[in-house]
């Protein structure tokens, strides 16, 4: 059973230029989270996402960040016209369907963007 | 006022000894508790909950004050190996808000 996947591992980018990170569940996970983490600092949640439906997006900056979970393929976390401020590591993490109760969430390897 | 509080360290202590650190969390809503473990450069990865009367996995020990709203993590007999970054992690009631503390660095020295 393959863990959570994000792809790529290392985006590299130029200012304005957009960055698109992937993210699959593990089989069987309907949800799934994204944060970012700046270096040296902890996680940031920015968005949590259910199959087709953003179910809380509270963390995420109001411009140029948006996060889709269609109902096939990974999830999609799309920055568009990047500055070197968002150069940071994105993590996805995903858990089994919830029965409002907080599930174990497992997380991918990370992408590391780099903003130049 | 930070949600989630931690001391970020560095804590620096030889092997064998025993280490413990805070998260303090400010909403009294908070329902769950977690410690996660993150390596350098790693994904992190849940170590243990955080029940109200406390609990044990071999080394470790996690309790929960709510009256204090904090929880702790005891480290007993360290080894090199525990050497990271441990983050709490609040949950608040309705399952959706989630959130980090910035982590403590724990490092073990031979």
């Amino acid at each position: 059973n393959a863990g959570v996947m994000q792809n790529p591992r290392h985006l590299v980018r130029r200012r304005g230029q957009e960055a698109r990170l992937r993210c699959s569940p593990m089989k069987g996970h309907s949800h799934v989270y994204w944060y970012r983490q700046l270096p040296e600092e902890g996680l940031k949640f920015m968005v949590y996402l259910q199959k087709e439906n953003i179910i809380d997006e509270s963390g995420m900056p109001k411009e140029r960040f948006s996060a889709e979970f269609p109902k096939e393929g990974p999830s999609i976390l799309r920055i568009q016209q990047v500055v070197r401020g968002d150069s940071a590591a994105y993590f996805c993490a995903s858990s089994p369907q919830s029965s409002g109760s907080y599930n174990e969430q497992f997380f991918g390897p990370g992408t590391r963007l780099t903003v130049l | 006022r930070k949600e989630v509080e931690q001391d970020p360290g560095p804590f620096n202590v030889p092997e064998g000894a025993t280490v413990a650190f805070n998260c303090t969390y400010s909403n009294s809503a908070s329902q769950s508790f977690f410690w996660y473990r993150q390596d350098c450069r790693k994904e992190p990865k849940l170590l243990m909950s955080v029940y109200s009367s406390g609990n044990e996995d071999g080394r470790f020990t996690a309790q929960l004050n709510r009256a204090s709203q904090y929880i702790s993590l005891l480290i007993r007999d360290s080894k090199l190996s525990d050497s990271a970054t441990y983050l709490c992690v609040v949950v608040y009631s309705s399952a959706s808000k989630i959130i980090f503390g910035s982590g403590t660095r724990l490092s073990i020295r031979p």
